[in-house]
């Protein structure tokens, strides 16, 4: 099955710093590779989402990178603000009725005045 | 859009009993939901996918006995624990899928906190 590795799994930045998230995935046939964001006792919140026939996709200040040949991609928070902190969870799944999205692990990232 | 409730949000129980977590997306037909655990400071672990009308499919080491799933319309789905014991205390979190699209997008609940005394 699919394994999705995560790093850092934890990062600290001052405010208006960039942050940057690395995922890597296992299997060759995944292609959709959504990120979530996850506030303490609350529930994920899909903050942007990338498939495989492009590499990179922009929101605001969120962007998500992907190489399909290395298999990883990566999550870019630019100007950070106090409000992203917060855990950043990647995911992966091959898209389709019987599909699943698998985890990373998650990163905590902490945004410091 | 897209919104998915979850009740209770937090419950707490004695050991050996049973209790019923609701799924519920209100303003959109699920056919797929799926249900995950999440321990403290870890990661979503799926714990079974449930299809509307058809038998759940569970991940390995999910006891089926244990955990039953309930799919009977495409708005609502059921998680009972059952004979609760304190190792199952967690965070139960649902997702729903929407039913017709192309995307593969999941949609959370807010969570139902479980503490087995």
């Amino acid at each position: 099955g699919e394994n999705v590795e995560q790093h850092p799994s934890t990062l600290s930045v001052q405010e208006g710093d960039s942050a940057v998230i690395k995922c890597t995935y296992s299997d060759s046939a995944s292609n959709y590779f959504p990120w979530y964001k996850q506030e303490l006792g609350k529930r994920p919140q899909l903050i942007i989402d990338i498939r495989s026939n492009v590499g990179e996709k922009k929101d605001q200040r969120i962007a998500v990178t992907l190489n399909k040949t290395a298999k990883h991609f990566s999550l870019h928070i630019t100007e950070t603000q106090p409000e992203d902190s917060a855990v950043y969870f990647c995911a992966a799944s091959i898209t389709g009725t019987a599909s699943k999205l698998t985890f990373g692990t998650g990163t905590r990232l902490q945004v410091t005045l | 859009g897209a919104v998915v409730s979850q009740h209770p949000s937090r419950v707490i129980c004695k050991s050996g009993t049973s209790v019923k977590i609701e799924c519920r997306s209100l303003d959109f037909q699920a056919t797929t939901m799926f249900w995950y655990r999440q321990f403290p400071k870890q990661s979503l672990m799926l714990m079974a996918t449930s299809n509307e009308g058809s038998k759940a499919t569970y991940e390995q080491g999910v006891e089926k006995d244990k955990f039953l799933i309930n799919h009977a319309s495409l708005t609502l789905s059921t998680l009972t624990v059952t004979s609760a014991h304190p190792e199952d205390s967690s965070f139960y979190i649902c997702s729903a899928r929407a039913a017709g699209g192309v995307t593969d997008t999941q949609y959370f609940g807010p969570g139902t906190r479980l503490t087995v005394l």
